[in-house]
């Protein structure tokens, strides 16, 4: 079945550096994947879309990289801010149109 | 409303009684799913809509839950003689199936207590 492992341990990442989280996935080539921020007591609000044929994506501070070999995403924030913490999500739409969420990192910017 | 609406926020019930949680997706969209989350966990599968019918239910544990979509709009989970394991928060999401994408909105949630 399809797999999707993001780093389960915290990340804290001082105010002002990049923050970059790890997605991947196993047993299937996905045609896309996305992104999703969730804070405490809500639901995942939708960030970023990157197809298998697109490298690299980025909207505002955020980047996000797509490797098929790999079966990798990288999730890039740029100058984070204090603002920036929450879980981040990663998702793949797998073949039988289920989309398959990975269980996030806890992201922590420290002022 | 804009967004996904689900109601009640919270739910907290005794362990065997019936439940009905219920999801309110943003107008116009066609697909709609049910999650379910666990403290530390992402959102986990239980049934996807397309329109009035359940094009996926694959996700659903066991014959305790059942999820209806009669006009193709407002949708109920309906969990039978809950357990305590059902304890979770139950997300739904709304989707407009463009495309080849599947941007989902979700709503903010209805956490389940079973005591």
């Amino acid at each position: 079945s399809q797999k999707i492992e993001q780093n389960s341990e915290a990340l804290n990442i001082q105010e002002g550096k990049t923050a970059t989280l790890t997605c991947n996935y196993t047993n299937y080539s996905p045609a896309y994947l996305q992104w999703y921020r969730q804070d405490p007591g809500r639901g995942p609000v939708f960030l970023l879309l990157i197809r298998e044929n697109e490298k690299e994506k980025r909207k505002e501070r955020l980047k996000v990289t797509f490797d098929t070999t790999l079966k990798q995403s990288l999730f890039h924030i740029t100058a984070s801010q204090p603002a920036d913490s929450a879980t981040y999500l990663c998702a793949v739409r797998g073949g039988d149109d289920k989309i398959i969420f990975g269980k996030g990192t806890r992201l922590h910017i420290l002022p | 409303g804009a967004g996904v609406s689900q109601t009640p926020s919270n739910k907290v019930t005794e362990k065997g009684k019936y439940v009905e949680l219920r999801c309110d997706p943003i107008s116009g969209h066609t697909a709609l799913y049910w999650y379910r989350q666990s403290l530390g966990q992402g959102p986990e599968f239980l049934i996807y809509f397309q329109g009035t019918g359940a094009a996926d239910d694959s996700g659903l544990p066991n014959d305790r839950f059942f999820a209806v979509r009669p006009e193709g709009s407002v949708s109920t989970l309906k969990i039978q003689r809950t357990e305590r394991g059902d304890s979770a928060v139950y997300l739904c999401a709304s989707s407009s199936r463009q495309g080849e994408t599947d941007t989902q909105y979700f709503g903010p949630g209805t956490r389940l207590t079973v005591l």
